[in-house]
């Protein structure tokens, strides 16, 4: 069945590093959304990616979908201590929605 | 609109008692899910109902969970009985899916410890 795999697990940086996390999924997706959750918080919905090769932007946040729809990433730039979180991944595949394990960040200020 | 509200927040349980996880979706989404969350496995989704159907529960880990949705506005989780590994965070999350649009909305969970 369709797996997502998402990586790093962890990732610490120092405030004003940018941070990269990356989801590749085994199957070709429908579509891909990114989620964050705060710590002691549920996951909030961010994106959604549907195009092949498509590129949105939110402030410092830009998320990727592949070209061949089977990954994609989400980048910071400049990471506050706001961003501090797990990023997690899900992906549509006929129908079913799976997510990876997540990115947690730490910012150090 | 309040968003997902689950109940209770918290709950605190002995080993072999029944617990029921509820969860009211945000009106007009026809798709609500179930998720387990902890360190060791992640988010794990448990089961989905589309218009109230259960349309796949292969995510459930056992025959001590259940889930029903009697109607649009109303679903639960039962566990009987609990054991201390059924020890997580519980999300119920809805989403309308209508046309491509898919994304959910997480309720704020409910932390059960069992003892």
């Amino acid at each position: 069945g369709q797996q997502v795999m998402q990586i790093p697990q962890y990732q610490h940086v120092q405030e004003g590093e940018d941070f990269t996390t990356y989801c590749n999924s085994s199957t070709t997706l429908s579509n891909i959304q990114w989620y964050k959750q705060r710590p002691g918080g549920h996951p909030v919905f961010l994106i959604q990616l549907v195009k092949s090769g498509e590129v949105k932007k939110q402030k410092r946040l830009t998320f990727q979908f592949g070209e061949a729809k089977k990954n994609s990433s989400l980048h910071i730039t400049a990471t506050q201590t706001t961003d501090v979180g797990t990023y997690f991944c899900a992906g549509l595949d006929s129908g079913d929605m799976r997510f990876g394990a997540g990115t947690r960040l730490t910012v150090k200020p | 609109d309040a968003g997902v509200i689950q109940s209770p927040r918290h709950e605190v349980t002995e080993m072999g008692q029944e617990v029921t996880l509820r969860c009211k979706p945000i009106s007009g989404h026809d798709y609500l899910f179930w998720y387990r969350q902890t360190m060791m496995r992640g988010l794990e989704l448990l089961i989905y109902f589309n218009n109230n159907v259960p349309i796949d529960d292969s995510g459930m880990p056992e025959d001590r969970f259940s889930a029903k949705m009697p109607n649009a506005s109303f679903s639960t989780l039962k566990i009987q009985p609990s054991e201390p590994r059924d020890s997580a965070v519980y999300f119920c999350a809805s989403s309308p899916r209508q046309g491509r649009t898919y994304e959910q909305y997480f309720g704020p969970g409910t932390r059960l410890t069992v003892t």
